[in-house]
């Protein structure tokens, strides 16, 4: 099994519809990411969380929100989808920050919206 | 602030021939650099980092990238491409904030392997 497993691997949703991403990590890591992609643009950082207390606002926030239920759970919505945020979505956690951490992405959630 | 420079949007070879994919990063002091490969509709798997140990690093795959800090470059390199390494690559940098690593990602470099 993944260490992170994100679902539904991919969707259509129409504009102005709500949708949650799901993430889950049995890597037992507290921090937790949520990036999307673009082509051409690399990954951008969306939110991160230390814990269900601690959420952080990335460089592209705006229009999305996130909730960490659990250490080893953390989803990203979309309350009223537009089409540019048509993209591939990653989840990612990491360890402490020490030099030389990596991140661990899960498959990717890909999201159209129509 | 990081940020990371792949040169090549495009990089193609032939089979067999050698590969280098270039990455030039800025940071402020020095930094871990890594190089993720991402396979078509896979997810992304780290292929090598750097922290400060040895400058020239080895990673999975035959995959090397040296840290030169005077040119600012982490470029990745292999000696002979094999039609399987045809994927994306991303040049990572990450930066402590906090009580986080923040990875700041390259805007990715597409391989393509001709037989």
């Amino acid at each position: 099994d993944a260490d992170v497993t994100q679902t539904p691997r991919n969707r259509i949703t129409k504009t102005g519809k709500r949708i949650m991403l799901e993430c889950s990590q049995t890597k037992g890591h507290d921090r937790m990411y949520w990036y999307r992609q673009d082509p051409g643009l690399g990954l951008r950082l969306i939110y991160y969380s230390f814990d269900v207390k601690d959420i952080n606002k990335g460089e592209i926030s705006d229009g999305y929100s996130v909730s960490r239920q659990a250490q080893a759970k953390f989803s990203l919505s979309l309350e009223s989808a537009i089409p540019n945020q048509t993209a591939l979505y990653f989840c990612a956690t990491s360890g402490p920050p020490e030099r030389g951490t990596e991140a661990f992405f899960g498959q990717g959630t890909r999201l159209t919206v129509v | 602030a990081q940020s990371v420079t792949q040169l090549d949007s495009h990089v193609s070879v032939s089979e067999g021939t050698p590969v280098l994919l270039r990455c030039n990063y800025s940071s402020s002091y020095s930094p871990s650099l890594f190089w993720y490969v991402q396979h078509p509709n896979k997810g992304l798997q780290l292929l090598l980092k750097y922290t400060s140990a040895a400058t020239l690093v080895k990673g999975i795959n035959g995959f090397e990238a040296e840290f030169k800090k005077s040119e600012t470059s982490f470029h990745l390199t292999k000696p002979s491409a094999h039609m399987s390494d045809a994927a994306e690559y991303f040049c990572v940098v990450s930066d402590r904030v906090e009580n986080f690593n923040k990875f700041y990602f390259g805007s990715g470099t597409k391989l393509n392997v001709k037989p």
